[in-house]
């Protein structure tokens, strides 16, 4: 998990207020992964960001949630008015390429009250 | 996407070999097998992937059968800090242009001291 940057590592919203979850990976990596985790169960894949493209959002609920990985800074997920159901962590993984291995990050753990 | 089965508990003397089993029938010729583990309140973290050979690294031994329709990662010696929930993992891929891992709902290791 070393180098893999996420912030804030816990986050409280109140329903309707946005969130921003950071994610900054290794040096030379430009591949991200957003993946949520709900209490107990395991990681949901939600989508995939090459810099400045989004290469699958396959797992991206339709509505309030979106992702951006600009040429310059950290991954951004956003949600919008959130609600309670969206508490959870929140885990983002880097890799250098398509193929190889992805490091984590140690996550944000989001509370909606 | 390929499914992979692993037992959902296991359990493990300390300073003893443990194997961790996983079946993928369904493994595509070009799916490569990886396995993660993740520690309480942290991140996923890599332990080891292969493709068709055996792999071993500092962490584990990463037996794969010849068919490829199952795999077993194994740890040398398990210490109390190998507690864990582990995934083992096919990595998509990339037919449908992204190379995202899918998880389970893995293997909780409890190792008895």
């Amino acid at each position: 998990n070393a180098g893999v940057m996420q912030n804030p590592r816990h986050l409280v919203r109140r329903r309707g207020q946005e969130a921003r979850l950071r994610c900054s990976p290794m040096k030379g990596h430009s591949h991200v992964y957003w993946y949520r985790q709900l209490p107990e169960e395991g990681l949901k894949f939600m989508v995939y960001l090459q810099k400045e493209n989004i290469i699958d959002e396959s797992g991206m609920p339709k509505e309030r949630f979106s992702a951006e990985f600009p040429k310059e800074g950290p991954s951004i997920l956003r949600i919008q008015q959130v609600v309670r159901g969206d508490s959870a962590a929140y885990f983002c993984a880097g890799s250098e390429g398509q193929n190889t291995e992805a490091f984590f990050g140690q996550g944000t753990r989001l509370t909606v009250v | 996407d390929a499914k992979t089965t692993q037992p959902n508990s296991m359990e493990s003397n300390e300073e003893e070999p443990v194997h961790l089993p996983c079946n993928h029938s369904t493994i595509s010729g070009t799916d490569y097998i990886h396995w993660y583990r993740q520690l309480p309140s942290q991140g996923p973290e890599y332990v080891i992937h292969g493709l068709t050979s055996n792999v071993n690294n500092r962490m584990a031994s990463l037996a794969i059968a010849e068919d490829r329709k199952s795999s077993t990662l194994i740890l040398h010696r398990a210490t109390l800090r190998d507690a864990a929930v582990y995934y083992c993992i096919l990595r998509d891929n990339g037919a449908s242009g992204t190379y995202k891992y899918i998880f389970g709902t893995g293997t909780r290791l409890k190792v008895l001291a």
